[in-house]
C-alpha cells in the first residue's frame, strides 16, 4: 500500500498562472516532506521541503503547504513558467523504527506549463 | 565534476550477463543510496549505505548485489537479471542518513534494459 500518493498523473497550466500540485500521505510518523523536480534524462533535483512541525514554507515562486490533520501537502508555483515543465515528486522522510531517514516517494505529477 | 555521477548512462544486457553500475559522489557526503524507478511506479529504495556500512536492504533480490568500498563510491553488481528488472537506476547521496532535512542529491541515472 502506498504511503505517499500523488493522485494526479498530469497537470497543464497556462504560463503566469498558479500551479498547484497535491500529495497525500498515510503515515503520521513522517518528519519531513519534500518536493523534487525531474526533467527527462536527468536525476531528480531537490526543490523545497517542510518540517512536520510547520504548515508553510516559501522559497521564491515555490510554496509548500502542510495540513497535518488531513495528511495532505501541496506545492504552489506562482507564477508558473514554461521552464517549470517537469515531473514533480512528493517525498516523505521516515523517522521511526529501523528505517530512519529514508525517503518514500509518490509516483509523480507531470506539469506542463504552456506559453 | 557534477555532484553525483553515474556510469554507464545506458546499459543493455542479456539475462545471463554480469554487469555493474557505478556511482561516484563529489559532495563529501557519507550516505549513499540506490533507487529504482520503473514505469508508472514511485521511486523505490533499494539499498542504503551510511559510512560504508549497509543500513538498509529493502527486500531486494540477490541478483542485485551492492558494494560500497568507500563513502564516495557505490556499485550495483547485476547478474542473471529478468526483463522486469529493466528500469532507471538512480544513485543518490546525502550528508548523514536521510540528509539534514531529507535532502538527497541524485545522479542522472543508469537506464537498464534486460533482454
Amino acid at each position: 500500500d502506498q504511503q505517499v500518493k500523488q493522485n494526479s498523473p498530469s497537470l497543464s497550466v497556462q504560463e503566469g498562472r498558479i500551479s498547484i500540485l497535491n500529495c497525500d500521505y498515510t503515515n503520521s510518523m513522517f518528519d519531513y516532506f519534500l518536493w523534487y523536480k525531474k526533467y527527462p534524462a536527468e536525476g531528480p533535483t531537490f526543490l523545497i521541503s517542510i518540517s512536520s512541525i510547520k504548515d508553510k514554507n516559501e522559497d521564491g515562486r515555490f510554496t509548500v503547504f502542510l495540513n497535518k490533520s488531513a495528511k495532505h501537502l501541496s506545492l504552489h508555483i506562482v507564477p508558473s513558467q514554461p521552464g517549470d515543465s517537469a515531473v514533480y515528486f512528493c517525498a516523505a522522510r521516515t523517522n521511526y523504527g529501523g528505517s530512519q531517514g529514508n525517503l518514500i516517494f509518490g509516483k509523480g505529477t507531470k506539469l506542463s506549463v504552456k506559453p | 565534476e557534477t555532484g553525483v555521477t553515474q556510469t554507464p548512462r545506458h546499459l543493455v544486457m542479456g539475462m545471463t550477463n554480469k554487469k555493474s553500475l557505478k556511482c561516484e559522489q563529489h559532495l563529501g557526503h557519507n550516505a549513499m543510496y540506490w533507487y529504482k524507478q520503473s514505469a508508472k511506479k514511485p521511486l523505490e529504495l533499494m539499498f542504503v549505505y551510511n559510512f560504508k556500512e549497509q543500513t538498509e536492504n529493502n527486500s531486494v533480490p540477490s541478483r542485485f548485489s551492492p558494494e560500497c568500498p568507500n563513502s564516495s563510491h557505490l556499485f550495483l553488481h547485476l547478474h542473471t537479471l529478468q526483463p522486469e528488472d529493466s528500469a532507471l537506476y538512480l544513485c543518490a547521496s546525502s550528508q548523514g542518513a536521510g540528509g539534514y532535512s531529507g535532502e538527497l542529491f541524485f545522479g542522472e541515472g543508469s537506464r537498464l534494459t534486460v533482454l
